[in-house]
């Protein structure tokens, strides 16, 4: 199947832990992206890699770090997690940016909870 | 500062009716806008692109208006069906790097 894909599809973690999410997309996509889905639903990006490039970084805290092997490839290691963390966790990749059409493909999701 | 405003009352429609939902943002310039569907549990699956110098664009019982200069997009669903019951997410583009803003998103309940 063609997709995007994520795992874990749940994680549930102590406060102070360091857990990763790792993605993975067979569309041919050059760009990768991680959204925030918080309680309230409100859906925010945090990162895009086009071609393993860092193009987007938003104000999130440093102990956020995406890492992308290829561009097929675009994990999300986070640092001592907090409460504030919990949330849903999106990848999303698209056609290369610039293109217009950056219809976005999204993943599953990761529900990450801290205790 | 940018704002992008969906109805977060949920809309209850009868089935067969037409829903209509209501995108509206402010200090954006967007080149287009994008409409996602999203099920509990799932990520968003994307329904329709409307372009800026477009006025309407339809795709089976979905059809998308966009006012550029209402800074405005309605969302329509014809002759909804129970299986049309998702959350419908608007998006802007802020930049030519695929960096999307999405609303909070208006749920639609379609009843038998």
């Amino acid at each position: 199947d063609t997709a995007v894909s994520q795992t874990p599809k749940y994680l549930v973690t102590q406060m102070g832990n360091d857990k990763s999410i790792k993605c993975e997309q067979n569309l041919g996509h050059d760009t990768m992206y991680w959204y925030k889905q918080d309680s309230k639903k409100f859906l925010k990006i945090m990162f895009s890699y086009n071609n393993k490039e860092l193009i987007i970084n938003e104000t999130v805290p440093n102990r956020f770090s995406p890492k992308s092997p290829d561009k097929a490839h675009l994990n999300l290691h986070i640092n001592s997690l907090e409460l504030g963390d919990s949330a849903v966790y999106f990848c999303a990749s698209s056609h290369p940016s610039g293109a217009e059409t950056d219809t976005q493909y999204f993943g599953p999701g990761t529900r990450l909870t801290v205790l | 500062s940018q704002k992008i405003e969906q109805n977060s009352e949920a809309l209850n429609i009868q089935e067969g009716k037409t829903a209509t939902l209501t995108c509206n943002y402010t200090n954006y310039s967007p080149a287009y806008l994008q409409w996602y569907r999203q099920d509990p549990g799932r990520g968003p699956v994307f329904l329709l692109l409307i372009r800026e110098n477009e006025k309407e664009k339809r795709k089976e019982r979905l059809k998308v208006t966009f006012d550029t200069t209402l800074k405005q997009s309605l969302f329509h669903i014809t002759a909804s069906q129970p299986a049309d019951s998702a959350t419908y997410l608007c998006a802007l583009d802020e930049d030519s790097w695929g960096k999307l803003q999405f609303g909070a998103g208006t749920q639609v309940v379609v009843t038998p």
